[in-house]
């Protein structure tokens, strides 16, 4: 079956630090990959998304590359800010809601 | 309002109670599920709804009971719960089951039962 494994958190890191989560997946054909991003007190917001090998998702200086050689998606951005303190969640889509798995998620503290 | 809005944010409830969760999205998505979010624990699909068909109920005890009454609504009805019910419960949306953009979720609902 699927499966989305994240590095442990927390992740500790000073602001405008490089932030790396790391996230690796086992899945049956072609996954979509998306990374999710759960403020606190909140719901998940979809952060960037790839649907096939060496796509790279973006957004608000987050990146995320497709690498299907590594079976990996690792979230990437370049100066963090206390404002990204978040939890991140790494999921796949292999075919339909049925075949939709999340990780467990990451949780980044971000300090001033 | 756009996006997926959920009511209450906040709910504490006894074990004998009767209570319903609310959801209500904007985004003319035709797929609505329920989502349980619990510490530790990856999430976990509990119902899937298409154009307000149930198309999905994975292993839900009966004490929790969905309501779709048309696409843009969700309910999830609660009664005589378990302390370990408590959880953060999300509604969230795609355009169809194929969910090929991903989802929208809603802010939950914090259920804690006593």
């Amino acid at each position: 079956g699927n499966s989305v494994t994240q590095m442990e958190g927390p992740v500790t890191l000073s602001e405008e630090a490089f932030l790396t989560i790391n996230c690796t997946y086992t899945a049956t054909g072609y996954p979509s990959l998306f990374w999710y991003v759960q403020y606190p007190g909140e719901g998940l917001q979809l952060l960037l998304k790839a649907t096939k090998a060496d796509d790279k998702g973006s957004n608000k200086g987050f990146e995320a590359t497709y690498r299907k050689e590594t079976t990996s998606f690792h979230l990437e951005k370049g100066s963090v800010q206390v404002s990204d303190s978040a939890v991140y969640f790494c999921a796949l889509n292999s075919g339909g809601y049925q075949k939709v798995t999340f990780g467990t998620g990451t949780k980044l503290q971000v300090i001033p | 309002e756009t996006g997926v809005t959920q009511t209450p944010r906040h709910l504490v409830m006894g074990m004998t109670n009767k209570k319903s969760l609310k959801c209500e999205q904007h985004l003319g998505h035709n797929a609505m599920y329920w989502y349980k979010q619990s510490a530790k624990k990856p999430l976990e699909l509990m119902f899937v709804y298409n154009f307000k068909e149930q198309t999905e109920n994975n292993s839900v005890p009966s004490r929790f009971s969905p309501e779709c009454p048309n696409s843009s609504h969700l309910f999830l009805h609660l009664h005589t719960l378990q302390p370990e019910d408590s959880a953060l419960y999300l509604c969230a949306s795609s355009q169809d089951t194929l969910a090929n953009y991903g989802y929208t979720f809603g802010s939950g609902t914090r259920l804690t039962v006593v």
